[in-house]
C-alpha cells in the first residue's frame, strides 16, 4: 500500500470556525490531491498539486484552500467551515511522466461533520 | 467534461457467483482505473487499464477504448468483495472522473 496518512480521521467542528486537514505522504509522488465524497456525488475533485508551491483548482474548490510547504505534506484549508462541508475528505497521490492522471492512490479519509 | 457511467447501480449475489461490472464513458480516455471501497471506506487500487486486459486473481478488467467501455469481472464472489466499485476515467491532461459506483452485496 502507498504510504499515505490523513489526520485527523474524525473531525466534529462548528458552523464559522477554521479548519485543516493534513495528508502526509512517504512515497515522495510529486502529484498529490484532495477530494470530497458526498453521497450520488461519488468523489469530487477540490485542489490538487504538481509540485511544492504549486497548487491549482479542482471542481469544487470554493471554500478551500490549500498549501504545499513540502513534498511530503498537503494541507487543505476550511478557512470558515459550513454545514454544505460535512463529507469525508480523501488525499490522494500520483507520479506522473508528464500526465496529472497517472495512476492515482488514496489515504484513509478524513470525516469531517461541520454543526 | 467527460461523462461516466456504471451499471448496475446496486447488485446483491450469493457468494460463490460471478459478476460483471460496467463502465461506459463519453470521450477517449488515456486513464481508466478501477478502485474498491470497502465498507470501511477504504478505496482500494484494482487496475490502472486504459485499454487492454488484466487480471489479479479473481478479479480481471477489460477495457475496450474504441468503444468508450471498461468491464470488471469478479469470479467466485467472496463477502470480503462486498463494497462499492468506482471507475474513473481521464482525457488528455483533464483530471480524473468518478462514476457514481457499483454497491456488491455478497451474502453468504
Amino acid at each position: 500500500d502507498a504510504g499515505i496518512t490523513q489526520s485527523p480521521r474524525h473531525k466534529v467542528t462548528e458552523t464559522g470556525t477554521p479548519v485543516t486537514l493534513r495528508c502526509h505522504q512517504t512515497e515522495n509522488h510529486r502529484y498529490m490531491y484532495w477530494y470530497r465524497q458526498d453521497p450520488g456525488h461519488g468523489l469530487r475533485l477540490i485542489h490538487y498539486s504538481y509540485g511544492v508551491k504549486d497548487t491549482d483548482k479542482g471542481e469544487v474548490s470554493d471554500g478551500y484552500s490549500v498549501s504545499r510547504s513540502k513534498t511530503e505534506d498537503f494541507l487543505l484549508t476550511l478557512e470558515s467551515a459550513t454545514s454544505s462541508q460535512t463529507s469525508v475528505y480523501f488525499c490522494a497521490i500520483s507520479e506522473s511522466p508528464g500526465q496529472v492522471t497517472y495512476e492515482q492512490y488514496f489515504g484513509p479519509g478524513t470525516r469531517l461533520t461541520v454543526t | 467534461g467527460i461523462q461516466v457511467e456504471q451499471s448496475p447501480p446496486d447488485l446483491i449475489l450469493q457468494e460463490g457467483a460471478n459478476s460483471t461490472l460496467r463502465c461506459n464513458f463519453s470521450d477517449s480516455v488515456n486513464n481508466l482505473q478501477w478502485f474498491h471501497q470497502n465498507p470501511w471506506g477504504q478505496l482500494i487500487n484494482l487496475f490502472y487499464i486504459p485499454s487492454g486486459t488484466k487480471q489479479n486473481g479473481r478479479l480481471s478488467a477489460t477495457t475496450v477504448a474504441t468503444e468508450r467501455y471498461s468491464l470488471l469481472y469478479i469470479s467466485s464472489s467472496q463477502t470480503t468483495d462486498s463494497g462499492v466499485y468506482f471507475c474513473a476515467v481521464a482525457v488528455g491532461n483533464e483530471k480524473l472522473t468518478f462514476g457514481t459506483g457499483t454497491r456488491l452485496t455478497i451474502i453468504p
